[in-house]
């Protein structure tokens, strides 16, 4: 059985471009959780869905954006990039809303870099 | 609001030594707290749980409401102990708050 899987891996973007992260849960999580984890920082929630509705907004300015599907794979999108926006994003699948204790398991993230 | 605190970035100890990584919070409700482990070039995942009362890999964790702690514990450090540890703490259910994290090096 496949565990969460993020793509891609790395990208390298400019300052004010636009990035689009995908997220596949495991067969049967209806949540995802997105977190952002700078550099010597602990993971910090972006965003959680469930059900292809938000449950839970971090605090991130409104150019972050994400989104679920149907089939509850997830995009997170970052608009006008800066240079802090650089670190490793995570996503985080669950079986349910409340899932911190339901199989919460986690991608190996998406390593961005803004130049 | 939410925090969690782990006061050393760094932290080695020899095979066979004891082993205890800090971590103390701030929240004025019942949290949830959780031990998270990431070994080298792996992901990131669920050591143990308060609220399971299990001992993982002999690692314990006892929940301290007095002292808001959660210090993570083993008597006998081993070499495949070495790993970055994040402390969590969760009050709703569908988030974590994470502390900054202790990289832990068990020297042979």
């Amino acid at each position: 059985d496949a565990g969460v899987t993020q793509s891609p891996t790395h990208l390298i973007k400019t300052r004010g471009q636009q990035v689009t992260l995908r997220c596949s849960p495991i067969s049967g999580h209806k949540s995802v959780s997105w977190y952002q984890q700078v550099l010597g920082q602990g993971p910090q929630f972006i965003f959680q869905y469930y059900e292809k509705e938000e449950r839970g907004r971090g605090n991130f300015p409104d150019r972050f954006s994400a989104r679920q599907f149907p089939n509850y794979s997830s995009e997170l999108n970052v608009n006008a990039l800066l240079l802090g926006d650089s670190a490793l994003y995570l996503c985080a699948s669950s079986t349910t809303g409340q899932g911190v204790n339901y199989g919460y398991t986690f991608g190996s993230g998406t390593r961005l870099t803004v130049v | 609001a939410q925090r969690v605190t782990q006061p050393e970035k760094l932290l080695s100890v020899f095979k066979g030594a004891p082993v205890e990584l800090k971590c103390n919070y701030s929240y004025s409700g019942s949290p949830e707290l959780f031990w998270y482990v990431q070994y080298s070039r792996q992901r990131l995942q669920l050591l143990l749980r308060h609220i399971s009362r299990e001992s993982i890999k002999g690692f314990t964790a006892d929940l301290n409401k007095g002292e808001t702690s959660f210090h993570l514990k083993k008597p006998f450090a081993q070499e495949e102990d070495s790993a970055m540890y994040y402390c969590a703490l969760s009050s709703t259910g569908n988030q974590f708050y994470f502390g900054t994290g202790t990289s832990l090096t068990v020297i042979p």
